[in-house]
């Protein structure tokens, strides 16, 4: 089957830095994303990796290896507005994509 | 602002009665897609349509359709609403030609069914 693997929740301080994991398995690999949602509001588009390595974009970056299923975010200086659901989504064979459950960020002052 | 535009936020709704779930946006996207959010989840696709006049289903279609009479709109329909379709329903749309395919999300209808 297809599945997407992400820690439930996460608890970092002010200022730090975090990393949240994805593994996926799926049927043919075109594409990763991670979005972020806030509680009560619809996700938002943060980053897109189809290409093995790391990239960067202001406090975020997001890596990935294909040949490991693996990718993660990297939150650094966090601030309390990064308190969220943190979702990796696979696009597979058919172009569609598989979500993972997410990852619910709490950051503590 | 350009954007999707859902209706209604949230609605509760008797078992057994229809219900159409409206979904609008104005960025001339090709691509549009229904969600459904539950507690513990992933994101799971109901249906979407590459296009205006066609539509496909994704990995939880029963019980549900959709119509896409043209690009703008794209409303899901519960002919006969049971308890467990009570979920958050997102509606998306994205620019096939940017490659990435990356997804507009509206702000969500929240659906109790009773």
């Amino acid at each position: 089957g297809q599945n997407i693997d992400q820690p439930t929740e996460m608890t970092a301080t002010e200022g730090a830095i975090v990393q949240i994991n994805c593994t996926y398995q799926t049927s043919g690999f075109n594409g990763l994303f991670w979005y972020q949602q806030h509680a009560g509001e619809a996700p938002t588009f943060l980053s897109y990796n189809v290409l093995d390595g790391l990239e960067e974009k202001g406090r975020f970056s997001s890596f990935l290896s294909r040949s490991k299923g693996y990718s993660y975010l990297l939150l650094k200086e966090l601030q309390m507005k990064d308190s969220a659901s943190y979702l990796c989504a696979v696009k597979g064979s058919n172009y569609q994509l598989i979500w993972g459950a997410g990852t619910k960020l709490i950051i503590k002052p | 602002i350009a954007g999707i535009t859902q209706a209604p936020t949230s609605q509760i709704l008797a078992a057994g009665r229809r219900m159409t779930l409206r979904c609008t946006q104005d960025m001339r996207h090709n691509a549009m897609y229904w969600y459904r959010q539950d507690l513990g989840l992933g994101l799971r696709l109901i249906h979407y349509s590459n296009t205006a006049g066609t539509t496909g289903k994704g990995e939880v279609p029963d019980g549900y359709s959709v119509s896409r009479a043209n690009t703008d709109d794209f409303p899901l329909t519960l002919a006969s609403a049971v308890p467990s379709q009570t979920s958050v329903y997102f509606c998306a749309s994205s620019d096939e030609a940017s490659g990435a395919n990356v997804l507009t999300f509206g702000a969500g209808s929240r659906l109790t069914v009773l």
